[in-house]
């Protein structure tokens, strides 16, 4: 059974940073690429980032690009994202996803919920 | 980046009849479209993908259509557990993004 279990998230102060990190387990995690998509409060869906199979090509959405760094680690079959420079509308529950085929995703975490606030 | 508009944003249908969820693009995106549910308090599920093949187990009276930068999920005898929030998606071209949602309701 795939499982994507999400951890780090919690309160943090604007300009703050964060380290969210993915357990993945029940299939080959070297073999699929891996995204972040994050949902404000009571908000729709928003791709935040996401890498190759092997590391090597990684891609931010604008409105988070320089401040947050996806990257895996195949060897632990673990996913992060590094927020850095947090503002209150990074506010929201972010979730581990798989990538299928060419653009969509198969199989989400239950997410993290990380807020921003003072 | 790609807009997607989905309509209506709220649909209130009886136990039984067919819902239409309507998404649009800003552009062309072929039939590089998706459709997700999402339950309260839950993550999405995908349904469909390249606008007309239905995920791994999803039932049959869901399915969707089009191309292009007009698209259509349709639920075709709406059962208890399908009240929720649906949500397409383009992967024509980066950034992947998502419509707003259509939130279908008991009526």
């Amino acid at each position: 059974e795939v499982q994507l279990v999400e951890s780090g998230g919690g309160l943090v102060q604007p300009g703050g940073s964060l380290r969210l990190s993915c357990a993945a387990s029940g299939f080959t995690f070297s073999s699929h690429w891996m995204i972040w998509v994050r949902q404000a409060p009571g908000k729709g869906l928003e791709w935040v980032a996401n890498i190759r199979q092997d590391g090597s090509q990684k891609y931010h959405v604008d409105s988070v690009k320089g401040r947050f760094t996806i990257s895996r680690d195949n060897a632990k079959n673990s996913l992060d994202l590094q927020m850095n420079s947090l503002r209150a509308e990074d506010t929201a529950v972010y979730y581990c996803a798989r990538g299928y085929s060419t653009g969509w995703v198969d199989y989400w975490g239950r997410g993290s919920l990380v807020t921003v606030s003072s | 980046e790609t807009v997607m508009t989905q309509s209506p944003a709220t649909l209130s249908v009886s136990p039984g009849e067919r819902a239409t969820l309507s998404c649009r693009a800003s552009q062309s995106v072929s039939t590089n479209l998706g459709w997700y549910q999402q339950k309260p308090g839950q993550a999405p599920r995908l349904l469909i993908y390249g606008a007309s093949t239905r995920a791994t187990g999803i039932p049959a009276r869901f399915s969707g259509s089009g191309s292009g930068t007009e698209f259509t999920l349709t639920i075709s005898s709406l059962q208890s557990e399908d009240f929720a929030v649906y949500y397409c998606q383009q992967c024509n071209k980066w950034p992947p993004t998502f419509g707003q949602g259509t939130k279908v309701e008991i009526k």
